[in-house]
């Protein structure tokens, strides 16, 4: 699986759009970029995933290039309860037991 | 929504008990996973379950072992417990090759 690259931290003001940026230049055609998120003390929660085209649901939006190299999560009103460790995986589709969690983004978000 | 429960929040033993961890989950997924984080090296995979009476090693098995007898429930077993065990345990599970649902997590410590 392709190796992820995530600033160590991020701040974003209360209400303001929140782009959590993710480097993956070594990611292959079959691998897909999935968005976690981990508040303090509790288990990581699923945010959102795609293949090559941008994807958005309820949560946020995944902005992929076009030569899929790197992302962006978008969370578009970010709020103070958004604040977590945001994690940035790529994994091939049939790979079902290989989540890679690395150190991902710390997002404060102040008011 | 998925629901993936685990049997404890907080737990503490000591050195040389057997401890259980129980993780149910409620949306009849196929496979299932347990996975510890510890600072600064993230989640790693310590067994995993594909089917019931199935289970593979993750990348840190030693001194673990699962049992899954039904569908809805995958349990790590600490045979022995000892100091470096402690840790947070994160169940979770997962339809086919999809995204991965994860429990609120149990923070064991073994004194």
């Amino acid at each position: 699986d392709a190796k992820t690259t995530q600033p160590p931290s991020m701040d974003c003001a209360e209400g303001r759009a929140a782009n959590l940026p993710c480097n993956h230049s070594t990611i292959s055609g079959n691998e897909y970029v999935y968005w976690y998120r981990q508040i303090h003390s509790q288990g990581p929660q699923y945010i959102i995933h795609g293949l090559k085209n941008n994807e958005t649901n309820e949560m946020a939006s995944l902005i992929i290039t076009e030569d899929r190299k790197s992302s962006t999560l978008i969370l578009p009103h970010a709020t103070l309860r958004d604040t977590a460790v945001y994690y940035c995986i790529v994994r091939a589709s049939y790979n079902f037991n290989k989540f890679y969690f690395g150190s991902g983004t710390k997002l404060n978000v102040k008011p | 929504d998925v629901k993936v429960t685990q049997s404890s929040r907080y737990l503490v033993k000591r050195t040389g008990e057997k401890v259980f961890l129980e993780c149910v989950q409620d949306m009849d997924h196929e496979n299932m996973f347990w996975y510890r984080q510890d600072p600064g090296l993230g989640l790693r995979l310590i067994y995993f379950s594909y089917d019931v009476k199935m289970k593979e090693k993750g990348d840190i098995p030693e001194g673990y072992s699962v049992s899954r007898e039904k569908k809805e429930r995958f349990s790590l077993i600490l045979e022995s417990a000892s100091t470096n065990q402690t840790s947070m345990y994160l169940c979770a599970s997962s339809l086919q090759s999809y995204e991965q649902y994860f429990g609120p997590g149990t923070r064991l410590t073994v004194t």
